[in-house]
């Protein structure tokens, strides 16, 4: 079955610096790749996500990477601001399974 | 957000009760899951369902039953509750296709004492 792991578990960044969180699957059937964010005591909320067809994908200071070669794909948030701060989701789906990774805590310090 | 909703929100109950947390979504959408939220886990799947009547495994289904006799709903059930799965759990559904956005409730926090 799909194993997805991600890194960093932790990210610290400045207000105004970039962030890049990394997650890596296992199922090359897997074709779908969404980004959740859940703030503190919320639900997971899909931020961006990506389809195995496309690279690369951005909105706004957001943008999702994906090598199906390595089976890798990446977030990138350009100009963090304190409102970022959140526990950032990686996930991958193939045959129905929707399988999450461990989740990155983002903290942004003004 | 009003289309996926969980009952109860939070729940105490004695170790080797029964305990059943509801999930109800208004969207008729094809797929739904149950995730477990532990510090240092993340979300974990414990079963999912592709329609009525179709349900399976995750990767922690040990301890866990489901139903879904109706496409609405999909009710978890610990069938002898321990310790060990006093937890944070989330039912999340999605479209005719798993490759479409999933929408989770609000979460029902479980403690079993």
């Amino acid at each position: 079955g799909e194993n997805v792991e991600q890194h960093p578990s932790t990210l610290s960044v400045q207000e105004g610096d970039s962030a890049v969180i990394k997650c890596t699957y296992s199922d090359s059937a897997s074709n779908y790749f969404p980004w959740y964010k859940q703030e503190l005591g919320k639900r997971p909320q899909l931020i961006i996500d990506i389809r195995s067809n496309v690279g690369e994908k951005k909105d706004q200071r957001i943008a999702v990477t994906l090598n199906k070669t390595a089976k890798h794909f990446s977030l990138h948030i350009t100009e963090t601001q304190p409102e970022d701060s959140a526990v950032y989701f990686c996930a991958a789906t193939g045959f129905q399974k929707l399988v999450f990774g461990t989740g990155t805590r983002l903290l942004v310090s003004p | 957000d009003a289309g996926i909703t969980q009952s109860p929100r939070y729940k105490i109950t004695e170790t080797g009760r029964q305990v059943t947390l509801m999930c109800h979504q208004t969207w008729s959408h094809s797929y739904m899951f149950w995730y477990r939220q532990d510090l240092g886990h993340g979300l974990r799947l414990i079963y999912y369902s592709a329609a009525a009547d179709i349900t399976d495994k995750g990767e922690v289904p040990d301890g866990y039953v489901v139903s879904r006799s109706k496409t609405e709903n999909f009710p978890l059930t610990l069938e002898s509750a321990t310790r060990s799965q006093t937890s944070v759990y989330f039912c999340a559904s999605s479209g005719t296709e798993t490759n479409t956005e999933a929408f989770f409730g609000q979460g029902t926090r479980l403690t079993v004492v």
